[in-house]
This record gives structure tokens, C-alpha cells and sequence, in this order.
């Protein structure tokens, strides 16, 4: 069972901050690494699937950047905005059945 | 397009009852997972599967049984379910695309209690 851990558990954003937050990983056996937006009383949605050291990806003002020789991934959000106020989980993905080992996510909350 | 979908969204099971979730997927995805989502502890796999016939514990295996006997489903049995059952279970669909294994798609999710 791999070890994900992500920090923080929570923050609160004032609308229009950016911020971020940090995804932490095995650095052993990388395959990929996913990330997921979860918002309340809906099911997870896939934001990035990451599998190059050093990548960056970015949707509209999400972004991530990808270390997997630390084991470590970013997720950025610019300029917050109250629809950004969700769960966001990361996930290292083994080759196998896509099988994802979920971390306990970052619970966001951009308040007005 | 429907995508991944569960049946029931809602379930109160008394304990020792037995029961199936129910997950279909319509996009031909090789792969099928299914996880539960308890507070404090994220989401945790259960069990999944690469191709029709084929299936493999997952972190959490122990009270559930799964089969896979087409593409398109992937039924989650709870033999004789207990209290320690009581979560939101979610069935997700991947595929494979070139090397790489794409991002999850997850149904709706069934909540379930048990009493």
C-alpha cells in the first residue's frame, strides 16, 4: 500500500488569493499521477494525469507541477474563485488495472 | 452519453443482509475499480479488474466479492454486510491509450448503511 500523504488537510482562500498545495508520494516505481477535483455531494472528476518528471499541466486557473524524483507534486489554483471550493486528490497510478491509491485530499474553501 | 453509472444511489441494509451494488459503463473502458470513501480516510480500493474475466483485490477486499463476467459491468457483492460496511462506494472506469492508462471515471456513487 503506498504512502500519500497531502497537505494541508483544509484551507480557506479569501476570493481572488491563489494559492496552492502539496501532494507528497513513493518515489520508487513512479508510474503517473493523478489529480482530482471532488466537489461536495458529487463524484471525483479527473483534473491531470501527470507522468513526466517535471511536468506542468494547467487548466484555466488550475495548475500542477509534477517531482518524481522527490515524489512530490503541486496543484496551483490563480486567483481563486468560490466555484474552486472542492476536495482535490491526488493519486499515484500503478501500471496494472490504472489501480490509484488515493491520498486524503486538501479540502478547499474560497470564501467571498 | 451515460458514462459510468450505479444503481442504487441509496441503500439501508440490516446486518447480515447480502446485497449487489451495481455499476455499467458504456465507453468500452478495459478497466473497472471499485472504492469506498470513509471520513478521515479518502478514497480506499476494494477491488478491480483489467478485462472481462479477470479481477483483483484491492486494499480492502475482506466482506466483498466482484466478478466481471462483460465489458460494460462490474457488480460489487456484499456477502453479509456489517456495520463497519457503511460508507459511499464509488465504481470508476479507466483505459489503456497507448502506454499509458487514462484518468478515472467514477459514477454517481451508492451510499450505503448499514444497521
Amino acid at each position: 500500500i503506498l504512502n500519500v500523504e497531502q497537505s494541508p488537510q483544509s484551507l480557506h482562500v479569501q476570493e481572488g488569493d491563489s494559492t496552492n498545495f502539496t501532494c507528497s508520494f513513493p518515489s520508487s516505481n513512479f508510474y503517473a499521477l493523478h489529480w482530482y477535483r471532488w466537489e461536495t455531494a458529487k463524484s471525483p472528476e479527473a483534473l491531470f494525469v501527470m507522468t513526466l518528471n517535471g511536468d506542468e499541466k494547467k487548466k484555466g486557473r488550475i495548475s500542477a507541477t509534477l517531482n518524481t524524483k522527490e515524489g512530490y507534486s503541486y496543484l496551483y489554483i490563480k486567483g481563486s474563485q468560490p466555484e474552486d471550493s472542492a476536495t482535490y486528490l491526488c493519486a499515484p497510478g500503478r501500471a496494472a488495472g490504472n489501480k490509484l491509491t488515493f491520498g486524503g485530499g486538501t479540502r478547499v474553501l474560497v470564501k467571498p | 452519453n451515460a458514462g459510468v453509472t450505479q444503481t442504487p444511489k441509496f441503500q439501508v441494509l440490516k446486518t447480515g443482509q447480502s446485497m449487489t451494488l451495481q455499476c455499467a459503463q458504456d465507453m468500452n473502458h478495459e478497466y473497472m475499480s471499485w472504492y469506498r470513501q470513509d471520513p478521515g480516510m479518502g478514497l480506499r480500493l476494494i477491488h478491480y479488474s483489467v478485462g472481462a474475466g479477470i479481477t483483483d483485490q484491492g486494499e480492502v477486499p475482506n466482506g466483498y466479492n466482484v466478478s466481471r463476467s462483460t465489458t460494460e459491468d462490474f457488480p460489487l457483492r456484499l456477502l453479509s454486510a456489517a456495520p463497519s460496511q457503511t460508507s459511499v462506494y464509488f465504481c470508476a472506469s479507466s483505459y489503456l491509450t497507448g502506454l499509458r492508462n487514462t484518468e478515472a471515471f467514477f459514477g454517481q456513487g451508492t451510499r450505503l448503511t448499514v444497521v
